[in-house]
């Protein structure tokens, strides 16, 4: 099996940058995605493919890659930006699905 | 509109069975394969299952495995898992959930990617 790590918190103030991280061996080769749940919702997606935002994702939200790290940056961070953010990725054939514990994103 | 609606939850006592439904609208269902991920209340999600479009591949998670089974009915545009020897640790709120696709325009060929289309979910308790 596979294991994503992220922090479980963060807080940080509006107008600032949030940055997420999210670390595991399989993004060493495969692709990291990203959702947004907010309370009683069910996820969003945000980011795929490491860095592609589908038609929605407003265009402070960007995501990058590196080595076995994922980062989910959110410029501008507004309040309703406060939400859990999980990352995602999946084995080589698609057939194993793995998601990080979540990082809650505070706005102060 | 694209859609996802889940049935199927409810409350069982441990060793019981239970099937979930997910009728989808709005889209060709039979090009999509489909997932289950579930969440604890108040934790993480969790993935669960995965089924190809054609209904002939299926995947899980190491924690249910032997003990869920997912199908699919695109006729009727559902989605479905059986699951069965429930336990405690099963008490969660279950979604299913379309991948994104994308057309390659140079290759000539979808590829599809994570999951953004989400039902509401439904409910599971397993308790005695």
């Amino acid at each position: 099996s596979y294991e994503l790590t992220q922090p479980p918190s963060m807080s940080v103030s509006p107008r600032q940058t949030a940055r997420i991280t999210c670390s595991g061996d399989v993004l060493a080769k495969q692709y990291g995605y990203w959702y947004q749940q907010k309370p009683g919702q069910a996820p969003v997606l945000v980011i795929y493919k490491d860095s592609e935002r589908p038609s929605g994702t407003p265009e402070r939200f960007s995501g990058s890659s590196s080595g076995t790290t994922v980062t989910l940056t959110i410029s501008g961070v507004q309040a309703e930006d406060e939400a859990d953010y999980y990352c995602q990725s999946a084995d080589s054939g698609g057939s194993y699905w793995v998601f990080g514990g979540g990082t809650k994103l505070t706005v102060l | 509109e694209v859609q996802l609606v889940e049935s199927g939850g409810g409350v069982v006592q441990p060793g019981e069975s239970l099937r979930l439904s997910c009728v989808a609208s709005g889209f060709t269902f039979d090009d999509y394969a489909m997932h289950w991920v579930r969440q604890v209340p108040g934790k993480g999600l969790e993935w669960v299952s995965l089924i190809s479009g054609d209904g002939t591949n299926t995947y899980y998670s190491d924690s249910v495995k032997g003990r869920f089974t997912i199908s699919r009915d695109n006729s009727k545009n559902s989605l479905f898992l059986q699951m069965n020897s429930l336990r405690t640790e099963d008490t969660a709120f279950y979604y299913c959930a379309r991948p994104l696709r994308y057309f390659d325009w140079l290759l000539h060929s979808y590829f599809y990617y994570g999951m953004d289309v989400w039902g509401q979910g439904t409910t599971v308790t397993v308790s005695s």
